[in-house]
């Protein structure tokens, strides 16, 4: 079956900007999570969604959101973009709250300048 | 709040060796406990899993781990390193007792030499 797919793949955005990155989760799988992954700070929770509801949150300023549809793809937006909001960005999805371990996507590589 | 440490920044072993990745977390209950590896520009692959049960667990690509309950470890071996398993390895911990909102270590580069 097919895996967890993000897009874009690579982004390059302007200070200031803001930016959506998408998450299409496994079929079947209602949680999606979305972590940063950076040099400096490794990988960090961002936030999890549940049947279109934000279930878990990190410790993230109020720039980085996320919503999921009904289809159960996920969204995560970044306004105001930083230079530090340089980073890797996963998406993992799991069938419900994670037991049988999440399924991560390749990510989306973001760089702001 | 739960964290987890990975001591060891960078391994470097020979092919056909054995490997042992160490991971300690600090939380109080029995913990969901996971072992990733990331290739380069790659997401996370699950390797294995710790929940309950037997604290020796099996994962994918012959590895191992093994909970440890008094020494708060949960390391990761593999009896034969193949030069494919060069990647970053991450051991994660779940959130207050479950599997979600993951604690990352920060991760373990192993080199594997032939």
């Amino acid at each position: 079956k097919a895996g967890v797919t993000q897009t874009p793949r690579y982004l390059i955005k302007t200070r200031g900007q803001q930016v959506t990155l998408s998450c299409s989760p496994i079929s079947g799988h209602r949680s999606v999570s979305w972590y940063q992954q950076t040099p400096g700070q490794g990988l960090q929770f961002l936030f999890e969604y549940f049947s279109e509801t934000q279930r878990n949150k990190g410790n993230f300023p109020g720039r980085f959101s996320g919503r999921q549809f009904s289809n159960s793809r996920s969204e995560m937006n970044v306004s105001t973009l930083e230079l530090g909001d340089s980073a890797l960005y996963l998406c993992a999805s799991s069938l419900y709250r994670g037991d049988e371990g999440y399924t991560f996507g390749s990510g989306t590589r973001l760089t702001v300048v | 709040a739960q964290s987890v440490t990975q001591p060891d920044i960078h391994i470097t072993v020979s092919e056909g060796a054995s490997l042992e990745l160490r991971c300690n977390y600090s939380y109080g209950a029995t913990p969901y406990l996971f072992w990733y590896v990331q290739s380069p520009g790659q997401g996370l692959q699950l390797l294995l899993k710790y929940f309950s049960g037997d604290t020796l667990v099996q994962g994918i690509k012959g590895f191992e781990a093994e909970f440890k309950r008094s020494q708060s470890s949960f390391n990761l071996r593999k009896p034969s390193v193949h030069w494919s398993d060069a990647a970053e390895y991450f051991c994660a911990v779940g959130h207050t007792g479950t599997a979600s909102k993951l604690t990352f270590g920060t991760g373990t580069r192993l080199q594997v030499t032939l």
